[in-house]
C-alpha cells in the first residue's frame, strides 16, 4: 500500500521552462510534506517544505503547492537550470507518526 | 555544519561476509534511520531507532540487523550478505517529530560479489 506516491518516474525540461514534479497521497492523518532532492552517489538533501495549514510555500526559484481536498502537492522550479538534474523525492508525516513516509522519486533531466 | 557521516562511500565485500555499515550524527537527535536505495524501488527503510538500545523493522529488515548503543552512532550490520543486497545505503536522523525533516548522510555503495 504506497501511501506517497510520484507517477511520473522521470521528467525532461528545457533549461529556463518550468519544472513541475506530482505527488499524491492517501493517508488523511499526514499534515506535514518535504522534498528532497538526490544526485547520484549523494544522500538526498532537504529543499522545502510545507505545512497543511498552507497551500504555497515558496523559496526562490522552488514552490510547493498543497491542495488538501485532491490530497495532491506539486513542486515547481522556475527556471530550469541543468544543475537542478536530480532524483526528487516527496515525502510526508504527520500525526504519531515519527516516520516520514517517502515516494519512489521522479528523475528530472533539465536539458541546456 | 551538522552532519551525518557514513563510514564509507564505496564497499566491496563477498558472498557470505558479515558486514558493517557505521553512522553516526552529531546533531543530538533522537531518531535514527536506515534505508536502501534501488533503482524504481525508490527509499525503502531498513531498521529505525528512536532512542539508544531501541529498535523497530521497517520494511525489509530480513538479512538485516541493527545496533544503537550510543545515541550518535547507528549501525546496520548485514550477517551474510547477499548480492541481492548489493545498493546504496542512506543513513539519516532527525529529530522527534515528522516536521524536522531528516537529515541524510552521503550513502555507502555496497556491492556484494
Amino acid at each position: 500500500d504506497q501511501q506517497v506516491k510520484q507517477n511520473s518516474p522521470s521528467l525532461s525540461v528545457q533549461e529556463g521552462r518550468i519544472s513541475i514534479l506530482n505527488c499524491d497521497y492517501t493517508n488523511s492523518m499526514f499534515d506535514y510534506f518535504l522534498w528532497y532532492k538526490k544526485y547520484p552517489a549523494e544522500g538526498p538533501t532537504f529543499l522545502i517544505s510545507i505545512s497543511s495549514i498552507k497551500d504555497k510555500n515558496e523559496d526562490g526559484r522552488f514552490t510547493v503547492f498543497l491542495n488538501k481536498s485532491a490530497k495532491h502537492l506539486s513542486l515547481h522550479i522556475v527556471p530550469s537550470q541543468p544543475g537542478d538534474s536530480a532524483v526528487y523525492f516527496c515525502a510526508a508525516g504527520g500525526g504519531s507518526n515519527y516516520k516520514l513516509t517517502f515516494g519512489k522519486g521522479t528523475l528530472l533531466t533539465v536539458n541546456p | 555544519d551538522v552532519k551525518v557521516t557514513q563510514s564509507s562511500r564505496y564497499l566491496v565485500k563477498r558472498t557470505g561476509e558479515k558486514v558493517f555499515l557505521e553512522c553516526v550524527q552529531d546533531m543530538d537527535h533522537e531518531n535514527m534511520f536506515w534505508y536502501r536505495q534501488d533503482p524504481g524501488l525508490g527509499l525503502r527503510l531498513i531498521y529505525f531507532s528512536y532512542d539508544v538500545k531501541m529498535k523497530e523493522k521497517g520494511d525489509i529488515p530480513e538479512g538485516y540487523s541493527v545496533s544503537r548503543e550510543k545515541k550518535e552512532r547507528f549501525s546496520l550490520i548485514l550477517e551474510s550478505a547477499s548480492t541481492n543486497q548489493t545498493s546504496m545505503y542512506l543513513c539519516a536522523s532527525s529529530f522527534p517529530g515528522t516536521r524536522y525533516g531528516y537529515t541524510f548522510g552521503s550513502g555507502t555503495r555496497l556491492t556484494v560479489v
